[in-house]
């Protein structure tokens, strides 16, 4: 199946810092990536949809401002918590779609991040 | 409106029992796919299987087999003979299209615990 990789793969950082989280589509192009966060013990919530070369599409209740999403190339998509806050600390995971196999769905391994 | 709806939170099952995780969802699409992950504490998700809406024939792969009984809108995972290292949480998803650009959601998951 196709790769997909997150950078990095945990991070830590100090309240009001800003992070940044890269999602590759290693082996095909994806014309589409979500991006999910994962609290601990419970499902993954979908908190936008990027298509590359255009603007994200967020669910409700997700901060546009808080959570910037670009999707820059077929290949990469970021995620970035602005002004991080202990409370965005989370598991977030992403995903690539758009390939041939409508059968499949690839998932990055995730990033955790904690805000301290 | 939940979509996916996986009402087993915890389930014990003993080695090499066959065991069932429940899924049903709630669609008014014609085309959509249903799926089955598994995310061990690691936290990367695995696909498990698939099982497109117009397929006739149940999905199975290997030990996995989806139980997909359309009229009632259920998508029961069964794995058979359970490993030790099958104890993971489980996830039910569905996209609500054919096309792999389309997000996925997923219901609250069961998590599976394999006695020795």
């Amino acid at each position: 199946g196709a790769v997909v990789s997150q950078h990095p793969s945990r991070v830590i950082c100090k309240s009001g810092t800003s992070v940044k989280i890269e999602c590759r589509s290693l082996d095909f192009q994806a014309t589409t990536m979500f991006w999910y966060r994962q609290f601990p013990k419970k499902s993954l919530m979908l908190m936008a949809t990027s298509n590359e070369g255009s603007k994200a599409t967020y669910e409700q209740g997700v901060e546009k401002d808080k959570f910037l999403i670009n999707h820059a190339s077929l290949t990469l998509s970021t995620l970035t918590v602005t002004s991080a806050h202990p409370e965005d600390s989370s598991f977030y995971i992403c995903s690539a779609g758009g390939g041939m196999k409508v059968n499949e769905q690839f998932f990055g391994p995730g990033t955790r991040l904690t805000v301290l | 409106a939940q979509k996916i709806t996986q009402t087993q939170p915890g389930m014990f099952v003993q080695e090499k029992e066959a065991v069932t995780l429940d899924c049903t969802y709630d669609t008014s699409d014609q085309s959509y796919g249903l799926f089955w992950y598994k995310q061990p504490s690691s936290g990367e998700m695995i696909f498990l299987i698939y099982q497109g809406s117009y397929d006739e024939q149940n999905a199975t792969e290997g030990r996995y087999s989806l139980n997909f009984q359309k009229a009632r809108k259920s998508a029961n995972l069964v794995i058979s003979a359970s490993q030790l290292g099958d104890s993971a949480m489980y996830f039910c998803a569905m996209r609500e299209s054919y096309s792999s650009a389309s997000k996925i959601i997923f219901g609250s998951g069961t998590r599976l615990s394999i006695r020795p």
